[in-house]
């Protein structure tokens, strides 16, 4: 079963901030948060990935409760573009490497 | 870079055939996955490798089968197709932690009548 819990679906109005949260209240010491999103039909794509500390790239922050018990990833000024189903997944350091997929959050944003 | 190729990108069996979806990486990545995708669900882990020679179960093997002779390659087989499996099949590729971003092929839409 999948780690990690995540809202059905969320809306976002068109450039303001989408705040995209998980939950993963059993994750261990060695295991990576990472988010995923999918558009369409495509493949997923990778988006970012932290341990504990809050992270930030070219398309999204990461925060990283303090106990690591949940996470939320923000799309600063969301855009069409970013309509998709969104995954978060941990992911651990040792050799079983099983990688499992919720069922992620399906955003909308609205213009 | 390709990335990761998967064939073919669509194909039609009838119960009962088999077949084998393709999956290349050209990343040296040790780490490789296939998953598959019906109509408006998530991904559901099929088979794994975690390095050439090593292939392990995931949620739902069951129908399928799998190799990895090469670090390149991680063919799925399917032997008496169903309806069932009827889906969109993803392969992914990772690097080693802790890096590790998967990176998914396009997909193989695979209908079974």
């Amino acid at each position: 079963d999948a780690k990690t819990t995540q809202p059905t679906s969320m809306d976002c109005a068109e450039g303001r901030a989408a705040n995209l949260p998980c939950n993963h209240s059993t994750i261990s010491g060695n295991e990576y948060v990472y988010w995923y999103r999918q558009i369409h039909s495509q493949g997923p794509q990778y988006i970012i990935h932290g341990l504990k500390n809050n992270e930030t790239n070219e398309m999204a922050s990461l925060i990283i409760t303090e106990d690591r018990k949940s996470s939320t990833l923000i799309l600063p000024h969301a855009t069409l573009r970013d309509t998709a189903v969104y995954y978060c997944i941990v992911r651990s350091l040792n050799r079983d490497d099983k990688i499992i997929f919720g069922k992620g959050t399906r955003l909308h944003i609205l213009p | 870079n390709a990335g990761v190729t998967q064939t073919p990108k669509f194909r039609i069996l009838k119960i009962g055939q088999s077949m084998t979806l393709q999956c290349t990486q050209d990343m040296n990545h040790n780490y490789m996955y296939w998953y598959r995708q019906d109509p408006g669900m998530g991904l559901k882990l099929i088979y794994y490798s975690v390095g050439a020679g090593i292939t392990d179960k995931g949620e739902v093997p069951n129908g399928y089968n799998v190799s990895r002779s090469t670090t390149e390659d991680f063919p799925l087989r399917l032997e008496l197709a169903a309806p069932s499996q009827t889906s969109v099949y993803f392969c992914a590729s990772s690097a080693n932690l802790p890096t590790g971003e998967l990176f998914f092929g396009e997909g193989s839409r695979l209908t079974v009548l």
